[in-house]
């Protein structure tokens, strides 16, 4: 089946500086989500994208969908502690089954 | 709503025991999903129901069994836990066979099998 791989797997910033996180695929995509999972948690949806060159915002948050529809970035401006976690980007296969990427792991400095 | 809910939430098992991972949602989802999270990973699928009496494999299934008598139930069974089961346990529903749909976990069982 078809599968996304994230990048970086780890990233540390400094309060207020930006963060971007990049899902990649070989195989064009039907859609992507994005998850964010707080330490200890458990995955909380935040957003599916599905045409072609889409872009989201939520907040801070901007959620892009590439023109070819391969690769899928999350960009925060300005992060801040709250938005530490590993924020995963995931496949809906047919039948509603997800396909996650490893995910990056976000850690911000006060 | 109580939306989806798993016990229990910390199990240890010794190795060759049987167990079962409850699930269960109320907000009268169609779908229902297991996944495995190991440390540093992301989610692996294990088994996955469509509707009641209908069950499929994921990525995953080898050593567990699941069983859909009801919409809102979908335990997970360790047949003869291994250490390689040492994992977090994440239930998952969803209400949509369309394209948008969204998946709410549960808060997980943490496995460790000695």
């Amino acid at each position: 089946g078809q599968q996304v791989m994230q990048i970086p797997q780890y990233q540390h910033v400094q309060e207020g500086e930006d963060f971007t996180t990049y899902c990649n695929s070989s195989t064009t995509l039907s859609n992507i989500q994005w998850y964010k999972q707080r330490p200890g948690g458990h995955p909380v949806f935040l957003i599916q994208l599905v045409k072609s060159g889409e872009v989201k915002k939520q907040k801070r948050l901007t959620f892009q969908f590439g023109e070819a529809k391969k690769n899928s970035s999350l960009h925060i401006t300005a992060t801040q502690t709250t938005d530490v976690g590993t924020y995963f980007c995931a496949l809906n296969n047919a039948g509603n089954m997800l396909t996650f990427g490893g995910g990056t792991r976000l850690m911000v400095k006060p | 709503n109580a939306g989806v809910t798993q016990t229990p939430k910390f199990q240890v098992l010794k190795t060759g025991q049987s167990m079962t991972l409850q699930c269960a949602q109320d907000m009268n989802h169609e779908y229902m999903s297991w996944y495995r999270q190991d440390p540093g990973m992301g989610l692996r699928l294990i088994h996955y129901s469509v509707g009641a009496g209908i069950t499929d494999q994921g990525e995953v299934p080898n050593g567990y069994n699941v069983s859909r008598s009801t919409t809102e139930d979908f335990p997970l069974r360790l047949l003869s836990a291994a250490p390689s089961q040492t994992s977090v346990y994440f239930c998952a529903s969803s209400y949509s066979r369309g394209f948008y749909n969204e998946q709410f976990f549960g808060p997980g069982t943490r496995l460790t099998v000695l």
